[in-house]
């Protein structure tokens, strides 16, 4: 089944403590890109990736930090986490702008 | 930049009844348009696209006709559903040239629907 998937789905965590989440997909696509959505806010986007090795900073990149060392990973890292990333992240892939996203499921942080 | 502007929420229904979500947009080239679908709980997914001037796209009885000549793509349905009630994303228009890849989305529109 083509998806993307993120893990963990929830996550409960304390200030400072570095935490990664997870994005695969298995659809081959080239773009890969991070979102938060936050009430009232809509959905941001952090970072995006046009593919390995490109990497470029969305709407709100402050805090976080990405990698894409292979085609089908991109995970989402927060060195210090602080309770104002308490939010709701998707990961998202497509073979280009022209054709539309897949997204995941969703991970919700909490930052404590 | 390329943008959208969605019509504000929420929206609440009785079931059956007509639905229009109005989303203009302001673009350089000819861009492909979307809307997306959030519902609870989930990610958002794919509801339907045009990629050019005069196409319909549409999807579980949802239609949105790509309108060059007023730069919209307002969203409709003719007889909603309770299953209907999600949250409606009106994607910018793909940013092209330097800037693939970015894409942000607005609040989009809480739609209810009720029995």
């Amino acid at each position: 089944e083509a998806q993307v998937t993120q893990n963990p789905r929830y996550l409960i965590t304390v200030t400072g403590k570095k935490l990664t989440v997870t994005c695969s997909q298995n659809m081959n696509h080239e773009y890969m890109s991070w979102y938060r959505q936050d009430p009232g806010l809509g959905l941001r986007q952090i970072y995006y990736s046009m593919n390995v090795e490109v990497t470029d900073k969305g709407d709100v990149p402050e805090g976080y930090k990405v990698s894409r060392k292979e085609k089908r990973n991109f995970p989402l890292i927060l060195e210090s986490p602080s309770p104002n990333q308490t939010s709701l992240y998707f990961c998202a892939s497509s073979h280009g702008d022209f054709v539309g996203y897949t997204f995941g499921s969703g991970t919700r942080l909490t930052v404590v | 930049g390329n943008s959208v502007t969605q019509m504000e929420g929420p929206v609440t229904l009785s079931e059956e009844a007509f639905l229009t979500i109005n989303c203009t947009y302001t673009a350089t080239g000819y861009p492909s348009l979307f809307w997306y679908v959030q519902y609870p709980g989930e990610g958002l997914q794919l509801l339907l696209k045009a990629t050019k001037a005069d196409d319909k796209g549409s999807n579980k009885g949802f239609e949105a006709t790509y309108r060059k000549e007023t730069t919209s793509f307002h969203l409709e349905k003719g007889s909603v559903q309770v299953s209907d009630s999600a949250v409606y994303f009106c994607a910018p228009p793909n940013a092209g040239g330097t800037s693939y890849g970015k894409l942000t989305f607005g609040q989009g529109t809480i739609l209810t629907v009720h029995p």
